[in-house]
């Protein structure tokens, strides 16, 4: 598997504040995901990156934006968070093609209160 | 993305193949399948994907039906850590810049003693 990690791995906040989450791999790989899960959605796509400074929005980035300027790194930042961005937070990388297999990160568990 | 329909939950006893079945009745031809798994509070996990042809590796089996609106997904001898949630998710290979998954909510599957 990929090397992924995922940090915080667990955080509490307050709404309103920022936040960022750092998803960072050491394999290279040109593509990288945030997916966020919650019960009953199963895991939904926010932002993704296809190379350093190419970012795009996936189907639930409302209240999320992504930077990526190396790499190896891939931030997700939460302007003001709401207590609707609690939530289970994926990160996951792409290797080659755009269509090969994602490798996932263990997780951020986010919860604003 | 074609969309997918599995059962939500299934039992399978240790030791035993597990069939996981998923219809994609609106599949198109330049439209993989793909299977992943999740294991409790973990990252999900690529298993195996395939156009039309049956595919094996070291974790399972992909039986795609010839014309290609529903496949099988064999685990050979389940044990108890194959419990977990497992996603069939349909994918284009051709989206440009990158290839996003869609998952729904997949089959929960119990592996018994």
């Amino acid at each position: 598997d990929a090397g992924i990690t995922q940090s915080p791995r667990h955080k509490v906040t307050e709404t309103g504040t920022p936040v960022t989450l750092r998803c960072h791999q050491t394999e290279n790989h040109r593509y990288m995901y945030w997916y966020r899960q919650d019960p009953g959605h199963g895991l939904r796509l926010i932002h993704y990156s296809y190379g350093v400074k190419d970012t795009d929005k996936g189907e639930v980035s409302d209240g999320y934006s992504v930077s990526r300027s190396k790499t190896e790194d891939f931030l997700l930042t939460l302007e003001s968070a709401t207590s609707s961005q609690t939530s289970v937070y994926f990160c996951a990388t792409g290797a080659g093609a755009s269509y090969n297999e994602q490798f996932f990160g263990p997780g951020t568990r986010l919860t604003v209160l | 993305d074609a969309k997918t329909t599995q059962p939500t939950s299934m039992d399978c006893a240790e030791g035993r193949a597990a069939n996981l079945p998923c219809n994609h009745s609106t599949i198109s031809g330049n439209e993989y399948v793909y299977w992943y798994r999740q294991i409790h509070s973990q990252g999900p996990q690529y298993i195996i994907h395939g156009l039309k042809n049956n595919e094996t590796n070291e974790m399972a089996s992909l039986i795609i039906t010839e014309d290609r609106k529903s496949s099988t997904l064999i685990l050979p001898h389940a044990t108890l850590r194959d419990t977990a949630v497992y996603y069939c998710i349909v994918r284009d290979r051709d989206t440009g810049t990158a290839s996003k998954l869609t998952f729904g909510t997949g089959t929960r599957l119990q592996v018994t003693l």
